[in-house]
């Protein structure tokens, strides 16, 4: 089955720099959800989208926005890089009678030098 | 969403039953228990879910009490591959289109072992 497709896999960037990551959902899923996992902690939820709107966020910085597109598919874009946000950034996504079971990608490891 | 409490560790031998208890005495009526699990790095993996009756599926069991103030996830037959941080999440079940986060708290590392 299909499953959450992320890019890229890992990413490397200097401080102040810009990333934009991509994710894109399980066929059919209107719902995709960001979050953040540093080094040694539990994953954070940042933003989430359905059909193309913002539905609902969480501690994203104002340096980080993001968009959910007409095939559904949404990235992730992080200005003014800095250190701390190095970690690893999951997409999920989620749909229909079963919305509230999220199915997440393998990750975006971000390594901000 | 209530907290949840789970114990920050356990080991379990291969081929038994792992156990894995979560309070969350804070619980309301429309919360639902939702059990993900993260193997080292990987995304999290939905395992199970439920309200106030026990549920099965082909990953494991979740069994709530009574009083809706405890549950424990049961992996009956754990495998080295079972080894990785099992998260209890209580949320409310949200209606159509309206989703919602998952908020991950400290959960339990399990360690199976040969």
């Amino acid at each position: 089955a299909a499953g959450v497709i992320q890019s890229p896999r890992h990413l490397i960037k200097e401080k102040r720099e810009t990333a934009t990551l991509k994710c894109y959902p399980i066929p059919r899923h209107d719902t995709v959800y960001w979050y953040q996992q540093g080094p040694g902690q539990d994953p954070q939820f940042l933003i989430s989208f359905y059909e193309k709107m913002q539905s609902d966020k969480g501690s994203i910085p104002d340096r980080f926005s993001a968009q959910q597109f007409s095939d559904y598919h949404s990235e992730l874009n992080m200005s003014s890089l800095e250190l701390g946000d190095s970690a690893l950034y999951f997409c999920a996504s989620s749909a229909g009678e079963a919305k509230n079971i999220q199915y997440f990608g393998a990750g975006t490891r971000l390594s901000v030098l | 969403d209530a907290k949840t409490t789970q114990p920050p560790s356990m080991d379990c031998a291969e081929g038994r039953a792992a156990n894995l208890p979560c309070n969350h005495s804070t619980i309301s009526g429309n919360e639902y228990v939702y059990w993900y699990r993260q193997i080292h790095s990987q995304g999290p993996q939905y395992i199970i879910h439920g309200l106030k009756n026990n549920e099965t599926n082909e990953m494991a069991s979740l069994i709530i009490t009574e009083d809706r103030k405890s549950s424990t996830l049961i992996l009956p037959h754990a495998t080295l591959r079972d080894t990785a941080v099992y998260y209890c999440i209580v949320r409310v079940s949200l209606g159509y289109n309206q989703g919602g986060k998952l908020i991950f708290g400290q959960g339990t590392e399990l360690s199976v072992k040969p």
